[in-house]
């Protein structure tokens, strides 16, 4: 079964304002960790922000937030004022505390920001 | 400062042929390492994961074996490789992230993207 969802392939944003990136999960683990990465067309990945299953707030880096809904099991990344720099793909990606080692990865969603 | 390397970044190999693909990590010690590869416009399919010299946990079965030689060294290797090894392979670390309460790969290698021919 899908443990990471993100059903968007594609966004398109206009420079400047915001976007939503999208991401549910499934786990019955009560103890987990939610992870947004980008990688620029260079491959690279870039940890971007973090969200514990216990945190009793959002978490925030800057212009990176994330909505954590965690009765709908959903961790959205919000970029708020996006640039032209923006534009990589977006992976959500959890660890389970019952699973150790291992980090599951989305299929990601390709941000396109327009000028 | 914590960095990782990762060699060679591109590589073309024909059918059957061996490979070796290494990642060093330097301004840490002891850390977990891993092995990921990327399909084509996917995401990232954990193959190997280290918790320390010569542990090596392997999550899917395939061609592919790990080697941790040395507490900051993780080599990927093949005997033969197939042409459905081709992909994106990233080698990456683990930190504690979130008040030290959790773990992530927050630093990865600049990848390896293999071609097999």
């Amino acid at each position: 079964a899908q443990k990471i969802t993100q059903t968007q392939p594609g966004m398109f944003v206009q420079e400047k304002e915001a976007v939503t990136l999208d991401c549910t999960y499934d786990t019955s683990d009560p103890s987990y960790g939610l992870f947004w990465y980008k990688q620029p067309s260079s491959g690279e990945m870039i940890f971007l922000i973090y969200q514990g299953s216990y945190d009793q707030q959002n978490a925030t880096e800057g212009r990176y937030s994330l909505n954590f809904q965690k009765a709908r099991k959903s961790a959205n990344l919000v970029i708020s004022a996006s640039q032209l720099g923006d534009s990589a793909m977006y992976f959500c990606a959890m660890r389970e505390r019952a699973g150790g080692f291992k980090t599951i990865f989305g299929a990601g969603t390709r941000l396109f920001v327009k000028a | 400062s914590q960095t990782i390397h990762q060699w060679p970044a591109t590589l073309v190999q024909p059918v059957g042929s061996p490979l070796s693909l290494e990642c060093t990590v330097e301004g840490t010690s002891n850390p977990n390492l891993y092995w990921y590869r990327q399909a084509a416009g996917r995401g990232l399919q954990l193959l190997f994961y280290s918790v320390g010299i010569g542990q090596i946990s392997s999550e899917v079965p395939q061609n592919l074996s790990a080697s941790r030689p040395q507490d900051r060294q993780f080599i990927l290797s093949s005997k033969k490789l197939l042409l459905s090894d081709s992909g994106f392979y990233l080698c990456a670390w683990s930190v504690l992230v979130g008040g030290r309460r959790d773990r992530t790969e927050a630093f990865f290698g600049q990848g390896t993207r293999l071609t097999v021919v």
